[in-house]
């Protein structure tokens, strides 16, 4: 049984192209993140949603858009997909919005050609 | 904003030394957590420290948060080769945000 579930693993995708990720998590935690791991293993925060209320929400680009249809479920859809998108997506959730201890899913490995 | 700054960045032991990773935040932290990331997984958590001054150990693992509570450490005493991976630290100001420092990437000659 999977904590926190993210989909697809692996995304290769071209240059200018929309692509979405999912992310499911049956722990009942009311908040869920999105990270950005970059080539030198650096992981920022992007979004945050408590009970599908966005709460947190860094200095992203436009093109990224989150969407949380319900506590359990946080999705991220990015749109016109650069070169630098480039990165490992985690999903991640906590009990609540004090973030502590943080369960990440297994990451989306996202290749912009 | 704050700040967290972690070092090294990267170690290479030989099997059975030891190993230390040290973080330091800009400003005061409400808590401090660390986090493993083996190579090809996720980070996963391992330990959150709360009080000035706290240690906290896990069999070979050993926990600090300074007195001061801007700083922290990990020690692993004798490394094995399990112990590979990525050892990040994260502090909490109060603000709801989770900062990572950048990481020690810890790898082992057998």
């Amino acid at each position: 049984d999977t904590a926190v579930s993210q989909t697809p693993k692996y995304l290769v995708t071209q240059m200018g192209n929309d692509k979405s990720i999912k992310c499911e998590q049956n722990l009942g935690h009311d908040t869920m993140y999105w990270y950005k791991q970059d080539s030198k293993k650096f992981l920022k925060i992007m979004f945050s949603y408590n009970n599908k209320e966005l709460i947190i929400n860094e200095t992203v680009p436009n093109r990224f858009s989150p969407k949380s249809p319900d506590k359990a479920h946080l999705n991220l859809h990015i749109n016109s997909l650069e070169l630098g998108d480039s990165a490992v997506y985690f999903c991640a959730s906590s009990q609540d919005a004090r973030s502590e201890k943080l369960f990440f899913g297994s990451g989306t490995q996202l290749s912009v050609l | 904003g704050q700040q967290v700054m972690q070092i090294p960045q990267y170690q290479h032991v030989q099997e059975g030394e030891d190993f230390t990773t040290y973080c330091n935040s800009s400003t005061t932290l409400s808590n401090i957590q660390w986090y493993k990331q083996r190579p090809g997984g996720h980070p996963v958590f391992l330990i959150q420290l709360v009080k000035s001054g706290e240690v906290k150990k896990q069999k070979r693992l050993t926990f600090q948060f300074g007195e001061a509570k801007k700083n922290s450490s990990l020690h692993i005493t004798a490394t094995q080769t399990t112990d590979v991976g990525t050892y990040f630290c994260a502090g909490h100001s109060g603000a709801q945000k989770l900062v990572f420092g950048q990481g020690t990437r810890l790898t082992i000659n057998p």
